[in-house]
C-alpha cells in the first residue's frame, strides 16, 4: 500500500509571513489537490494538478500559490498569512477520474 | 460544471433510529462516479462507499448507498445509527477532479 504525507503537522505562522506547506505520495497518482478545512466547515478546494508542472485554481485560490515540481510531490504556499487565521489543509492524491482518493493527515495551520 | 448538492447540513438522531443521509448530483457525464467520505473528528476524511452501477446496492460496515441514475442521487443509508457513527459525510462525483459536496454532520444521541 502506498501513503500520503504531509508536512509539518503543525505551523506556526506570523502575520504577513509566507508559509509553505509540502505533500508526497507513492501511489503513483496522476491527481494531486489542496483542500483548506476550516472548523465544522466542509472542503473547499485551493488548487489541484493532473499531471507534474500542471496547475489548476481551486474555489480558493486568491491567497496562495502551488507548485507540482515533480508527479510524487506538491506544495501549497500561502503567500500572506492572515492574522487569527486556523485551518486545516488537507492534500490528496487519486487516479484520473478519482478514483482511490486519499487524503493526507493535513496540516493545521495557526497564525498569530 | 459538474456539481455535488448535499441539502441537510446537520443531522441529529437517536441511537438505534435509521439514517439517511441526502446526495444529489449533476454532471453531463453519463457513467458517473459516486462516493461517500466519512471524516471523525481530527482525523481526515476516509472512503466509505462508492459506486459506478445504477441501481445496484453497495455496502460497507453497516452503510450503504444505491446509485440511482435516473433521480440523479446517490443516497448513504444506515438501519440503525450508533453512537460512534457521529461525523462529517460527504458525498463525491468523480471526474477530471473530485467534486465534493458541501457534508453533512450526523450527531447521534443516546
Amino acid at each position: 500500500g502506498g501513503i500520503i504525507t504531509q508536512t509539518p503537522k503543525f505551523l506556526i505562522g506570523q502575520e504577513g509571513q509566507k508559509l509553505t506547506l509540502k505533500c508526497q505520495q507513492n501511489f503513483n497518482h496522476d491527481t494531486m489537490y489542496w483542500y483548506r478545512q476550516d472548523s465544522g466547515k466542509g472542503l473547499r478546494l485551493i488548487y489541484y494538478s493532473i499531471t507534474e508542472n500542471d496547475l489548476q485554481k481551486g474555489d480558493l485560490s486568491e491567497g496562495y500559490d502551488a507548485s507540482r515540481e515533480k508527479k510524487s510531490s506538491f506544495s501549497l504556499t500561502v503567500t500572506s498569512a492572515q492574522k487569527n487565521e486556523m485551518a486545516v489543509f488537507l492534500c490528496a492524491s487519486s487516479r484520473q477520474g478519482g478514483s482511490d482518493y486519499t487524503f493526507g493527515s493535513g496540516t493545521r495551520l495557526l497564525v498569530i | 460544471g459538474d456539481s455535488v448538492t448535499q441539502t441537510e447540513g446537520l443531522v441529529t438522531l437517536t441511537e438505534g433510529l435509521p439514517v439517511m443521509l441526502n446526495c444529489t448530483y449533476q454532471t453531463i457525464y453519463s457513467n458517473p462516479f459516486l462516493f461517500w467520505y466519512v471524516q471523525h473528528l481530527n482525523e481526515s476524511p476516509r472512503l466509505l462507499l462508492k459506486s459506478f452501477t445504477d441501481n445496484k446496492r453497495t455496502e460497507h460496515q453497516g452503510f450503504h448507498a444505491t446509485l440511482h441514475k435516473s433521480s440523479s442521487s446517490f443516497h448513504l443509508q444506515k438501519s440503525s445509527a450508533q453512537l460512534s457513527d457521529s461525523a462529517l459525510y460527504y458525498c463525491a462525483l468523480g471526474g477530471q477532479k473530485l467534486v465534493f459536496g458541501q457534508g453533512t454532520i450526523l450527531k447521534v444521541y443516546l
